[in-house]
């Protein structure tokens, strides 16, 4: 079975310039996740969906940052325009639906993005 | 605040000896899940508890789950240096996935 599917594995990209992540999460799998992770930190948690709909984007930064999931399976996560402070590695995960419990995630192998 | 801590952050050891990364979370919650991340590659999932005194096994790797008191130990015994990356536990609380900040773990030969 395939797992987690991320392009691109790397980017880098002058500051301002718009850059756009892709996933395709294991087939079966409602829940979308992307989180961004910092060099030596955990990570965190940018927008969650559950088929097509967002249900917690509280934590993606709106102004420059959107992420769509139009038929409930593949999902972009765009940046525009692209700021030194967001070189990082964007992951998206997948899980099954678990009621009230995130369950267990899987993993993409990440985009790393360095803006310049 | 849900807050998860890890201890200790960083740990280096020998080959062969025994040691115990400790998560403690602030929030009630009966699941929690430890994933083990190489350098420059994506996390994977180790083991998955789902209740009280859930214990799993896998290897040299032994994790545990005590929801009264709050704590999950991940044991390693015997270490080898392919054990060496970094440990993450999460507890999965109220639709949200807390992550601790991780462990990183050097096994010198």
């Amino acid at each position: 079975e395939a797992g987690v599917v991320q392009s691109p594995r790397y980017k880098i990209i002058e500051k301002k310039q718009p850059v756009a992540f892709w996933c395709n999460p294991i087939s079966g799998h409602n829940t979308l996740y992307w989180y961004l992770q910092n060099l030596g930190q955990g990570p965190e948690l940018l927008i969650r969906y559950e088929n097509e709909e967002a249900v917690d984007d509280s934590q993606l930064p709106k102004d420059r940052f959107s992420a769509e999931r139009l038929k409930g399976v593949d999902s972009t996560l765009k940046i525009q325009p692209a700021e030194l402070g967001d070189s990082a590695v964007y992951l998206c995960a997948s899980s099954l639906d678990s009621g009230q419990y995130t369950g267990e995630l899987f993993f993409g192998e990440g985009s790393r993005l360095t803006v310049l | 605040e849900l807050k998860v801590e890890q201890n200790p952050l960083f740990l280096s050891m020998q080959e062969g000896k025994n040691y115990t990364i400790y998560c403690n979370y602030s929030t009630t919650s009966d699941r929690l899940y430890w994933y083990r991340q190489d350098p420059g590659k994506s996390l994977e999932s180790l083991f998955v508890l789902l209740s009280n005194g859930a214990v799993k096994q896998e290897g040299r790797l032994m994790a545990s789950l005590d929801t009264k008191a709050r704590l999950s130990t991940l044991h390693i015994t015997a270490a080898v240096h392919d054990l060496s990356a970094t440990y993450f536990c999460a507890v999965d609380s109220n639709y949200q996935l807390i992550w601790g900040a991780g462990t990183k773990l050097i096994i010198k030969p």
